[in-house]
């Protein structure tokens, strides 16, 4: 059984970088036609896409959030990344790592439990 | 960027009742479109996509119907754990990927 679990900061200043992991576990990140992707809910808020990412392709960015994430895949150990610079007080949030489903049914199907960032001084 | 707006934002509903939930985007996703329920302090598990498939393990009780604009998430005879968010994503631009702010149904 397919399981992602996050790992991240939990507390950052502002105008630092954000750095999460995503363990992919029960497959290889490299079987089926699969996307990973990166979520994040600002507390008491609604879902927010941030990119996502094929293992062997070009990473897709959130417009608003482009210019300050670099998404990336490790297939040697089954992980994917998520980089977000200069942050502020407005990327406190929960982040979940995701896999988007197959061929072109492009959900979220499998989630991971989600690690909580604060942004603050 | 597809702007999804979901109605109403709470759903008062009784258990056993049914309910109906829905997903409006700015613009066409055709048959696009996902439907994801969240409970406090858990992750979103998917529930539809293609507006009207059910993912894996969803009771037959949830369903899905709608295309274009419009969409509906239906619940029939409620059940205690039925009580959470519900959200809406269109995957039909990925520029980006958008969902709806979602509908809290309680009891």
């Amino acid at each position: 059984q397919l399981q992602l679990q996050e790992s991240g900061p939990g507390l950052v200043q502002p105008s630092e970088t954000l750095s999460f992991t995503c363990n992919v576990s029960g497959d290889s990140i490299t079987s089926g036609s699969y996307y990973w992707g990166w979520i994040r809910q600002s507390p008491g808020k609604g879902l927010e896409w941030i990119g996502s990412i094929y293992y062997s392709g070009t990473p897709y960015y959130n417009p608003s959030l482009k210019s300050r994430v670099i998404i990336s895949v490790d297939t040697s150990k089954d992980q994917f990344s998520l980089r977000l610079t200069s942050v502020t007080v407005a990327d406190t949030a929960v982040y979940y790592c995701a896999r988007l489903a197959a061929a072109g049914e492009y959900a979220f199907d499998v989630w991971g439990q989600g690690t909580m960032v604060t942004v603050s001084s | 960027e597809i702007v999804m707006a979901q109605s109403p934002a709470t759903l008062s509903v009784s258990p056993g009742e049914s309910a109906t939930l829905s997903c409006r985007a700015s613009q066409s996703v055709s048959g696009n479109l996902a439907w994801y329920q969240q409970k406090p302090g858990q992750a979103p598990r998917l529930l539809i996509y293609g507006a009207s498939t059910r993912a894996t393990g969803i009771p037959a009780r949830f369903s899905g119907s709608g295309s274009g604009t419009e969409f509906t998430l239906t619940i029939s005879s409620l059940q205690s754990e039925d009580f959470a968010v519900y959200y809406c994503q269109q995957y039909n631009n990925w520029y980006p990927l958008t969902f709806g702010g979602g509908t809290k149904v309680e009891i």
